[in-house]
């Protein structure tokens, strides 16, 4: 298995300009998390889906961030307009139920390093 | 009630040492205590993980001990190694249910370990 793909590993943008990450999570998994990393507030859930619908957003910081799981496959983090404060490590990891109730192993893509300058 | 403390924020210790990372917790309903290891420039990747029915875990070099009473729980790394270097996070989170909005991990802030040769 190839594991969580994330792209692009890095991404340089301009203040204002819109950024869509990516993610293709481990075939078979049903969970797809997306975080947010940065030397102050260390690893921050942004959103998660489950079977491609959201279930908790809470950690989204504003509206200029949205993302989408249009299928099992693929799910997207776009923001727009970007800033500067945006700049962190951005990861996308998936995870699986298995029997009525388990515990939730995730496993992580290798992140998209984010500059916004 | 949702956070995890950890401490130290980084570590150094000299080879063969033994370095031990603390986390504690307030929500009792978390019941489930991962360890997530980290080297620059990659996800986190699952380490070792113990549920609140035992008191020590052990794998390989590896061992968590909880304190249920506590509310505390810490890893330690028997006989380090320079290849041990790498920023280790405690986590912690309820069972997951089909469809239900628990089960999402809650991570510590993060222990940058070094072990020098």
């Amino acid at each position: 298995d190839a594991g969580v793909i994330q792209s692009p590993r890095h991404e340089v943008t301009e203040m204002g300009q819109e950024v869509t990450l990516r993610c293709k999570p481990i075939s078979g998994h049903d969970y797809l998390f997306w975080y947010r990393q940065t030397m102050m507030r260390g690893l921050e859930l942004l959103i998660y889906f489950n079977n491609n619908v959201p279930i908790d957003d809470s950690g989204m910081p504003e509206d200029r961030f949205s993302a989408k799981m249009p299928n099992a496959s693929f799910s997207t983090l776009k923001i727009q307009p970007s800033e500067p404060r945006d700049s962190a490590v951005y990861f996308c990891a998936s995870s699986s139920m298995v029997g009525a109730a388990t515990y939730n192993e995730q496993f992580f893509g290798p992140g998209t390093r984010l500059t916004v300058l | 009630q949702q956070q995890v403390k950890q401490s130290p924020q980084s570590l150094i210790v000299q080879k063969g040492g033994i370095p031990i990372i603390n986390c504690a917790y307030e929500n009792t309903a978390f019941d489930y205590f991962p360890w997530y290891q980290q080297f620059p420039g990659k996800g986190p990747a699952l380490l070792i993980a113990i549920r609140p029915d035992v008191s020590e875990k052990k794998e390989g070099r590896f061992t968590i001990s909880f304190n249920k009473s506590a509310k505390q729980f810490s890893l330690h790394i028997m006989d380090s190694q320079p290849g041990d270097s790498a920023t280790y996070f405690c986590a912690a989170s309820r069972r997951m249910n089909y469809g239900g909005s628990q089960g999402n991990l809650i991570f510590g802030k993060g222990t940058k370990l070094s072990v020098k040769p």
